[in-house]
């Protein structure tokens, strides 16, 4: 089975750019959660989406939007690109949006990432 | 804000010593998770244990929990080469639906 995929892999803009990643849960998976992780830090969430709507939001700027389509894939984008916003963007899928809680044996999975550097 | 610390930040071994790595987090939780990152790619989930729960196995792994002091450990045991990686404990927000991380601990081992 097909893990969640991510695209592209490495992307390289320039401040004020605006970008958008993109991510595929795995087959089932209803929710999608994205993950900035900067170099030497633990991934730090940004948004989750579990059924087209929005669940949860990280502590980032209104520059950060996302939404999910019917086919649960889901897209990040970031507006006016700054050269803080360097870094692994990570995209986890569950089947529930409540995965990591203490009922559920759901857990996430995460993608491979897409690499930006914004120079 | 980050709710897990990882001690010690960097570990370096040689091949067949165990490797422990510890997690402390400031409020209370439910389940704790840890995950292994290998060069800057995705995560893998590798264990789960509740709050419930006092120490869980899965193949050469071994994490251990203590509530009354908010830490957990994770020991790797024979390691190998292929275990050089950064390994994060994570736990999960008030809502459920977001893990939080703490900054890692980069194993290297040597053969």
């Amino acid at each position: 089975d097909a893990g969640v995929t991510q695209s592209p892999t490495h992307l390289i803009k320039t401040r004020g750019q605006q970008v958008t990643l993109r991510c595929s849960p795995i087959s089932g998976h209803k929710s999608v959660s994205w993950y900035q992780q900067v170099l030497g830090q633990g991934p730090q969430f940004i948004f989750q989406y579990y059924e087209k709507e929005e669940r949860g939001r990280g502590n980032f700027p209104d520059r950060f939007s996302a939404r999910q389509f019917p086919n649960y894939s889901s897209e990040l984008n970031v507006n006016a690109l700054l050269l803080g916003d360097s870094a692994l963007y990570l995209c986890a899928s569950s089947f529930r949006p409540d995965s990591t809680s203490a009922t559920s044996t759901d857990t996430q999975y995460f993608g491979p990432g897409t690499r930006l550097t914004v120079l | 804000s980050q709710q897990g610390e990882e001690d010690p930040q960097a570990l370096s071994i040689q091949e067949g010593e165990n490797a422990t790595m510890n997690c402390s987090y400031k409020t209370s939780i439910n389940n704790l998770q840890w995950y292994r990152q290998n060069s800057g790619r995705g995560l893998v989930h590798l264990i789960l244990i509740r709050s419930n729960e006092r120490e869980k196995h899965s193949g050469r792994l071994r994490v251990t929990l203590d509530t009354s002091k908010k830490s957990s450990s994770l020991l790797i045991t024979a390691s190998r080469a292929a275990d050089t990686a950064s390994y994060f404990c994570a736990t999960p927000n008030q809502a459920g639906t977001a893990l939080i991380f703490g900054k890692g601990t980069t194993l290297s081992v040597s053969s």
